[in-house]
Protein backbone atom coordinates (compact mmCIF):
# COMPACT_ATOMS: atom_id res chain seq x y z
CA UNK A 1 0.00 0.00 0.00
CA UNK A 2 1.51 3.21 -0.81
CA UNK A 3 1.02 6.03 1.62
CA UNK A 4 2.51 8.39 4.07
CA UNK A 5 4.06 6.67 7.77
CA UNK A 6 4.92 8.81 10.57
CA UNK A 7 6.73 7.53 13.98
CA UNK A 8 6.49 6.93 16.51
CA UNK A 9 2.50 7.70 17.14
CA UNK A 10 3.57 9.21 20.56
CA UNK A 11 6.42 10.70 21.80
CA UNK A 12 7.83 12.31 25.33
CA UNK A 13 10.43 14.58 25.22
CA UNK A 14 11.55 15.67 28.92
CA UNK A 15 12.76 19.47 28.61
CA UNK A 16 16.15 20.54 27.00
CA UNK A 17 16.14 17.48 24.76
CA UNK A 18 15.86 17.33 21.08
CA UNK A 19 13.47 14.84 19.42
CA UNK A 20 13.16 13.99 16.38
CA UNK A 21 10.04 12.52 14.26
CA UNK A 22 9.84 10.53 11.45
CA UNK A 23 8.22 11.06 8.20
CA UNK A 24 8.28 8.43 5.29
CA UNK A 25 6.46 8.21 2.03
CA UNK A 26 6.15 5.61 -0.60
CA UNK A 27 4.15 7.91 -2.75
CA UNK A 28 6.96 8.72 -5.08
CA UNK A 29 6.22 12.44 -4.62
CA UNK A 30 8.58 15.47 -4.76
CA UNK A 31 7.28 17.81 -2.49
CA UNK A 32 7.00 17.23 1.53
CA UNK A 33 5.50 18.84 4.39
CA UNK A 34 5.36 19.41 8.14
CA UNK A 35 2.57 20.94 10.03
CA UNK A 36 2.26 21.32 13.59
CA UNK A 37 -1.87 21.38 15.23
CA UNK A 38 -2.27 22.77 18.48
CA UNK A 39 -5.84 21.64 20.08
CA UNK A 40 -8.85 22.75 18.39
CA UNK A 41 -6.85 24.54 15.96
CA UNK A 42 -6.06 24.09 11.82
CA UNK A 43 -2.37 23.11 10.77
CA UNK A 44 0.28 25.79 10.46
CA UNK A 45 3.16 24.97 8.18
CA UNK A 46 6.61 24.56 9.69
CA UNK A 47 8.62 23.46 6.59
CA UNK A 48 8.56 22.29 3.39
CA UNK A 49 10.84 20.90 0.87
CA UNK A 50 9.90 20.30 -2.92
CA UNK A 51 13.09 18.56 -3.70
CA UNK A 52 16.23 16.40 -2.13
CA UNK A 53 18.73 18.66 -0.25
CA UNK A 54 16.75 21.62 -0.61
CA UNK A 55 13.76 23.08 1.84
CA UNK A 56 12.38 26.09 3.06
CA UNK A 57 10.66 27.73 6.48
CA UNK A 58 7.39 27.92 6.86
CA UNK A 59 5.69 30.26 9.10
CA UNK A 60 6.43 28.63 12.71
CA UNK A 61 10.24 27.47 12.05
CA UNK A 62 11.93 28.54 15.07
CA UNK A 63 12.91 25.91 17.29
CA UNK A 64 12.69 23.01 14.42
CA UNK A 65 15.04 21.83 11.96
CA UNK A 66 14.51 19.59 9.08
CA UNK A 67 17.13 17.36 6.18
CA UNK A 68 15.64 15.63 2.83
CA UNK A 69 18.34 13.50 2.20
CA UNK A 70 16.10 11.30 0.55
CA UNK A 71 13.02 11.65 -1.29
CA UNK A 72 11.30 8.80 0.31
CA UNK A 73 12.26 11.21 3.78
CA UNK A 74 11.92 14.38 5.58
CA UNK A 75 12.80 13.80 9.09
CA UNK A 76 11.49 17.24 11.40
CA UNK A 77 13.76 17.86 14.59
CA UNK A 78 12.32 19.45 17.66
CA UNK A 79 15.06 21.21 19.79
CA UNK A 80 15.16 22.04 22.55
CA UNK A 81 14.81 26.06 21.33
CA UNK A 82 10.95 25.19 20.41
CA UNK A 83 9.55 26.44 23.87
CA UNK A 84 6.30 25.15 23.43
CA UNK A 85 6.60 21.63 21.54
CA UNK A 86 3.57 20.15 22.84
CA UNK A 87 1.23 19.44 19.84
CA UNK A 88 0.29 17.15 17.53
CA UNK A 89 2.78 16.80 14.44
CA UNK A 90 1.33 16.49 10.88
CA UNK A 91 4.04 15.37 7.84
CA UNK A 92 1.89 15.10 4.38
CA UNK A 93 3.16 15.14 0.61
CA UNK A 94 2.24 16.26 -2.88
CA UNK A 95 2.37 14.92 -6.25
CA UNK A 96 4.40 17.18 -9.28
CA UNK A 97 2.12 20.00 -9.90
CA UNK A 98 1.75 19.78 -6.20
CA UNK A 99 -0.16 23.82 -6.27
CA UNK A 100 -3.18 22.35 -7.79
CA UNK A 101 -3.19 18.64 -6.02
CA UNK A 102 -4.59 17.45 -2.99
CA UNK A 103 -2.33 16.58 -0.48
CA UNK A 104 -1.72 13.15 1.49
CA UNK A 105 -1.08 13.40 5.29
CA UNK A 106 0.21 10.65 7.69
CA UNK A 107 -1.35 9.82 10.72
CA UNK A 108 0.45 11.93 13.05
CA UNK A 109 2.69 11.90 15.78
CA UNK A 110 1.92 13.57 19.34
CA UNK A 111 4.43 15.25 21.03
CA UNK A 112 4.29 15.74 25.12
CA UNK A 113 6.90 17.75 26.95
CA UNK A 114 7.14 16.01 30.54
CA UNK B 1 -0.72 32.25 9.69
CA UNK B 2 -4.03 31.34 9.30
CA UNK B 3 -5.80 31.94 6.14
CA UNK B 4 -9.13 32.48 7.37
CA UNK B 5 -12.38 31.57 9.59
CA UNK B 6 -14.67 28.87 9.50
CA UNK B 7 -18.06 28.59 11.07
CA UNK B 8 -19.56 27.68 12.94
CA UNK B 9 -16.82 26.24 15.23
CA UNK B 10 -19.36 23.30 15.97
CA UNK B 11 -22.29 22.06 14.48
CA UNK B 12 -24.46 19.00 16.35
CA UNK B 13 -27.34 17.36 13.96
CA UNK B 14 -29.37 14.53 13.86
CA UNK B 15 -28.43 11.78 11.66
CA UNK B 16 -30.00 12.16 8.16
CA UNK B 17 -29.69 15.85 8.15
CA UNK B 18 -27.62 18.17 5.98
CA UNK B 19 -24.95 19.61 7.42
CA UNK B 20 -23.04 22.92 5.83
CA UNK B 21 -19.86 24.37 6.73
CA UNK B 22 -18.55 27.86 5.72
CA UNK B 23 -15.16 29.18 5.31
CA UNK B 24 -13.25 32.48 4.90
CA UNK B 25 -10.14 33.29 3.16
CA UNK B 26 -8.09 36.34 2.56
CA UNK B 27 -5.87 36.10 -0.25
CA UNK B 28 -6.38 35.55 -4.25
CA UNK B 29 -6.22 31.14 -4.25
CA UNK B 30 -5.59 28.59 -6.84
CA UNK B 31 -7.34 26.45 -5.06
CA UNK B 32 -9.67 25.92 -2.08
CA UNK B 33 -9.68 21.97 -0.02
CA UNK B 34 -11.66 20.47 2.22
CA UNK B 35 -10.23 17.83 4.54
CA UNK B 36 -11.87 15.75 6.94
CA UNK B 37 -9.61 14.54 10.58
CA UNK B 38 -10.95 11.86 12.60
CA UNK B 39 -9.63 12.42 16.34
CA UNK B 40 -6.55 12.35 17.11
CA UNK B 41 -5.54 10.87 13.15
CA UNK B 42 -4.49 12.30 10.46
CA UNK B 43 -6.39 14.44 7.26
CA UNK B 44 -8.32 12.86 4.77
CA UNK B 45 -8.77 14.82 1.32
CA UNK B 46 -12.55 15.32 0.23
CA UNK B 47 -12.97 17.65 -2.52
CA UNK B 48 -10.70 20.63 -4.10
CA UNK B 49 -12.21 23.09 -5.95
CA UNK B 50 -9.94 24.85 -8.32
CA UNK B 51 -10.36 28.98 -8.66
CA UNK B 52 -12.59 29.30 -12.04
CA UNK B 53 -14.60 26.69 -10.64
CA UNK B 54 -18.13 27.67 -9.09
CA UNK B 55 -19.61 24.44 -7.73
CA UNK B 56 -18.20 21.06 -7.13
CA UNK B 57 -19.93 17.67 -5.81
CA UNK B 58 -18.43 14.70 -4.90
CA UNK B 59 -21.13 11.83 -3.38
CA UNK B 60 -22.93 13.41 -0.51
CA UNK B 61 -20.56 15.97 -0.52
CA UNK B 62 -21.10 19.68 -2.36
CA UNK B 63 -18.79 22.42 -2.61
CA UNK B 64 -19.43 26.21 -3.70
CA UNK B 65 -16.71 28.80 -4.46
CA UNK B 66 -17.47 32.13 -4.59
CA UNK B 67 -14.36 33.82 -4.92
CA UNK B 68 -15.57 37.54 -5.29
CA UNK B 69 -16.32 37.11 -1.18
CA UNK B 70 -13.63 35.16 -0.82
CA UNK B 71 -15.81 32.41 0.68
CA UNK B 72 -16.15 28.53 0.36
CA UNK B 73 -19.24 26.31 1.57
CA UNK B 74 -19.35 22.37 1.95
CA UNK B 75 -22.67 20.79 2.61
CA UNK B 76 -22.96 17.43 3.27
CA UNK B 77 -26.16 15.88 2.84
CA UNK B 78 -27.91 13.32 4.46
CA UNK B 79 -25.37 12.79 7.03
CA UNK B 80 -24.49 9.87 8.94
CA UNK B 81 -22.80 9.06 12.20
CA UNK B 82 -19.69 8.15 10.58
CA UNK B 83 -19.21 11.81 9.24
CA UNK B 84 -18.55 13.04 12.53
CA UNK B 85 -15.46 14.54 12.93
CA UNK B 86 -13.55 18.03 12.21
CA UNK B 87 -14.02 19.38 9.08
CA UNK B 88 -11.11 21.88 7.84
CA UNK B 89 -10.67 24.10 4.09
CA UNK B 90 -7.55 24.83 2.90
CA UNK B 91 -6.33 27.46 0.54
CA UNK B 92 -3.69 27.35 -1.80
CA UNK B 93 -2.30 31.13 -2.79
CA UNK B 94 -1.48 32.55 -5.63
CA UNK B 95 1.72 33.32 -7.12
CA UNK B 96 2.49 29.68 -6.03
CA UNK B 97 3.52 26.32 -6.83
CA UNK B 98 4.96 24.86 -3.76
CA UNK B 99 1.80 23.03 -2.55
CA UNK B 100 1.65 24.72 0.33
CA UNK B 101 -1.62 24.93 2.00
CA UNK B 102 -3.15 27.62 4.54
CA UNK B 103 -5.54 25.53 6.84
CA UNK B 104 -8.53 27.41 8.71
CA UNK B 105 -9.63 26.49 12.35
CA UNK B 106 -12.08 23.85 11.40
CA UNK B 107 -15.36 22.67 12.27
CA UNK B 108 -16.15 20.11 14.82
CA UNK B 109 -19.18 18.31 13.49
CA UNK B 110 -21.07 16.19 15.41
CA UNK B 111 -23.53 13.93 13.96
CA UNK B 112 -26.38 12.30 16.49
CA UNK B 113 -27.58 8.54 15.22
Amino acid sequence: DGGITQSPKYLFRKEGQNVTLSCEQNLNHDAMYWYRQDPGQGLRLIYYSQIVNDFQKGDIAEGYSVSREKKESFPLTVTSAQKNPTAFYLCASTPPAGWNTEAFFGQGTRLTVV
Amino acid sequence: SQQGEEDPQALSIQEGENATMNCSYKTSINNLQWYRQNSGRGLVHLILIRSNEREKHSGRLRVTLDTSKKSSSLLITASRAADTASYFCATAGMPSNTGKLIFGQGTTLQVKP
